[in-house]
């Protein structure tokens, strides 16, 4: 079956740096997509890895590995509106997206 | 980004009516709508896949002829919840993808309540 799995929930410090990790196995890979989502909001988008690498976007770094099923999210200089869930998802060979059930992250000051 | 208008953004109904959800892409043409469902500290469940012009694929589980969607343009696509009862109340979520997009936007949501 595909699967998407990340923590369910995390916590950090104002100003601080946070990484969220997302594994997936799903038939077929063309894409991984991250989304923050703030409650009672629809998802937003932040980031889209297809090659193996680092992409940077402000203080939202994403990174795919495909060998390894295996994505971060990383948010640096933390604010506490960064507080949200996360989601993972992946775009399979029928290019449908698979969702993670998301992580909760928790910015204290 | 490209914007995706939903409305309305919440609704209450009565169980047994029927409520209509419209999703807009503004500034693009969505070829492709998607509609989710998202219940309470859940993630998102794809519940159809439409195509300008063409029927709505669903997913296994979800019922067409309770579900109603329509894609008749290619900036208009709408979601029909017939005979509504309280599980059905839940957040419902569309996004649109252009012929060359790689993202698809995705709507405010809908949160509906079936009392």
């Amino acid at each position: 079956g595909q699967n998407i799995d990340q923590p369910t929930e995390m916590t950090a410090t104002e100003g601080a740096i946070v990484q969220i990790n997302c594994t997936y196995q799903t038939s077929g890979f063309n894409g991984l997509f991250w989304y923050q989502q703030h409650a009672g909001e629809a998802p937003t988008f932040l980031s889209y890895n297809v090659l193996d690498g680092l992409e940077e976007k402000g203080r939202f770094s994403s990174f795919l590995s495909r060998s390894k099923g295996y994505s971060y999210l990383l948010l640096k200089e933390l604010q506490m509106k960064d507080s949200a869930s996360y989601l993972c998802a992946v775009k399979d060979s029928n290019y449908q997206l698979i969702w993670g059930a998301g992580t909760k992250l928790i910015i204290k000051p | 980004g490209a914007v995706v208008s939903q409305h309305p953004s919440w609704v209450i109904c009565k169980s047994g009516t029927s409520v209509k959800i419209e999703c807009r892409s503004l500034d693009f043409q969505a070829t492709t709508m998607f509609w989710y469902r998202q219940f309470p500290k859940q993630s998102l469940m794809l519940m159809a896949t439409s195509n300008e012009g063409s029927k709505a694929t669903y997913e296994q589980g979800v019922e067409k002829d309770k579900f109603l969607i329509n894609h008749a343009s290619l900036t208009l696509s709408t979601l029909t919840v017939t005979s509504a009862h309280p599980e059905d109340s839940s957040f419902y979520i569309c996004s649109a993808r252009g012929d060359r997009e790689i993202e698809a936007f995705f709507g405010q949501g809908t949160r509906l309540t079936v009392v």
